[in-house]
């Protein structure tokens, strides 16, 4: 099975920061991977997919970039709404396997 | 509204079963592979399993296999999930999840989810 995984698994910053979020795989996914957003006691939230494409309705601030076995999200200027945990997903092989989550904290 | 709705979450005795079901509402699930995502308490994501529109190709985590069944009913809009010899490490926050029409795989609609403990 291919493993994900992310750094770092906690992440403190404040609102207007830039914040980079880090994923690899263990094996090469090509750009089969995606970034979603989960909010406490809430669903998951697709951010971006194919590494780079922004799902319709996500702001402009979130970007994803990457192929192969190293990927990165990135927050341009945090905003109080993005304080959330992040997960990337690849989708190459058939089990989807996720990372193990970064949490983005209030400093 | 497109949306995904589960129900059928439950506390469970160790050994027992459980079916979740996941319902499609605007629009129809007949179209999109389908997938069951779980969440442990305080836990990440871990996919679960796999079914493709026409329930020719299913794939499951090796966590659950031999032990969960996925399927669906295209008529009926819905999706399931039949858990059988629970255990106490399968409790967790049950989500379906769609896979959207084309090549791309990234879950792009999410149910609410629902709770299954499983606990003596």
């Amino acid at each position: 099975d291919i493993q994900m995984t992310q750094s770092p698994s906690t992440l403190s910053a404040s609102v207007g920061d830039r914040v980079t979020i880090t994923c690899r795989a263990s094996q090469s996914i090509s750009s089969w991977l995606a970034w979603y957003q989960q909010k406490p006691g809430k669903a998951p939230k697709l951010l971006i997919y194919h590494a780079s494409t922004l799902e319709n309705g996500v702001p402009s601030r979130f970007s994803g970039s990457g192929s192969g076995t190293e990927f990165t999200l990135t927050i341009s200027s945090l905003q109080p709404d993005d304080f959330a945990t992040y997960y990337c997903q690849q989708y190459n092989a058939y089990s989807r396997t996720f990372g193990q989550g970064t949490k983005v904290e209030i400093k | 509204e497109v949306q995904l709705v589960e129900s059928g979450g439950g506390l469970v005795q160790p050994g027992g079963s459980l079916r979740l079901s996941c319902a499609g509402s605007g629009f129809t699930i007949s179209s999109n592979s389908m997938n069951w995502v779980r969440q442990a308490p305080g836990k990440g994501l871990e996919w679960v399993s796999f079914i493709t529109s026409s329930s020719s190709t299913i794939y499951y985590a090796d966590s659950v296999k031999g032990r969960f069944t996925i399927s669906r009913d295209n008529a009926r809009n819905s999706l399931y999930l039949q858990m059988n010899s629970l255990r106490a490490e399968d409790t967790a926050v049950y989500y379906c999840a769609r896979d959207p029409v084309g090549p791309e795989d990234a879950f792009d609609i999410w149910g609410q989810g629902t709770m299954v403990t499983v606990s003596s």
